[in-house]
């Protein structure tokens, strides 16, 4: 059971727009920790997508954007292609566990049509 | 460009030890905190462990908590995860990751290609 909770699977057509939740609590997004993202395309390592709630590496296509919100945050993909079919994963930090905890959502495998 | 290159993964028996390495290179190590994160065949990230710029604090998970041992050599640009005590649950892909702060856990910016450790009899 993850301390993030993120959808298990989402669905879209190519050029449509699909959003990917990550619901916290009081203890960790709610109390104001960034939120970070990732994109684990299949069997390769995870890769930085979004970091600092809403920000892009270099080289990251502004199709994708990250936004907080109280105790929630959202990934958003628009103009869906077929290489975004990955696993996504927001990360955050967590104050209220046995010392500093980064935390992870469960993943959010998204299918493109 | 920045690389990290993990290795020392492989079968080990219930109970039994295996040290992992991580070199890295293309950025400053000595200025970074460092991270080990792992993967379940088919599941999810686990964050297991972060060390300081300079090793003078350790963090981790408490599913790892004292059967694990994250540690750094800067001169030889190298972190470690020494694992004990090991457990059929531990079985999964091993990530280095680079944090990008020193002092403090923030996020991920570079992640080695993993390795893969699998606790079997």
């Amino acid at each position: 059971q993850s301390v993030l909770t993120q959808p298990p699977s989402v669905s879209g057509a190519p050029g449509q727009r699909v959003t990917i939740s990550c619901t916290g609590s009081s203890s960790n997004i709610g109390a104001g920790y960034d939120v970070h993202w990732y994109q684990q395309l299949p069997g390769t390592a995870p890769k930085l997508l979004i970091y600092g709630n809403s920000n892009r590496p270099s080289g990251v296509p502004d199709r994708f954007s990250g936004s907080k919100s109280g105790t929630s945050a959202s990934l958003a993909i628009t103009g869906l292609q077929a290489e975004d079919e990955a696993d996504y994963y927001c990360q955050s930090y967590d104050s209220s566990l046995s010392g500093p905890h980064v935390v992870f959502g469960g993943g959010t495998k998204l299918t493109v049509l | 460009q920045v690389q990290l290159v993990e290795s020392g993964g492989g079968v080990v028996q219930p109970g039994g030890s295996l040290r992992l390495s991580c070199a890295a290179s293309g950025f400053t190590f000595s200025s970074y905190g460092m991270h080990w994160v792992r993967q379940a065949p088919g599941k999810g990230l686990e964050w297991v462990a972060f060390i300081r710029y300079d090793g003078s604090n350790k963090y981790y998970a408490d599913s790892v908590k004292g059967r694990f041992t994250i540690s750094r050599d800067n001169s030889k640009n190298t972190l470690y995860l020494q694992m004990n005590s090991l457990r059929a649950e531990d079985t999964a892909v091993y990530y280095c990751a680079k944090d990008r702060e020193g002092r403090r856990v923030y996020y991920f910016d570079y992640w080695g290609q993993g390795t893969l450790v699998t606790v079997s009899s």
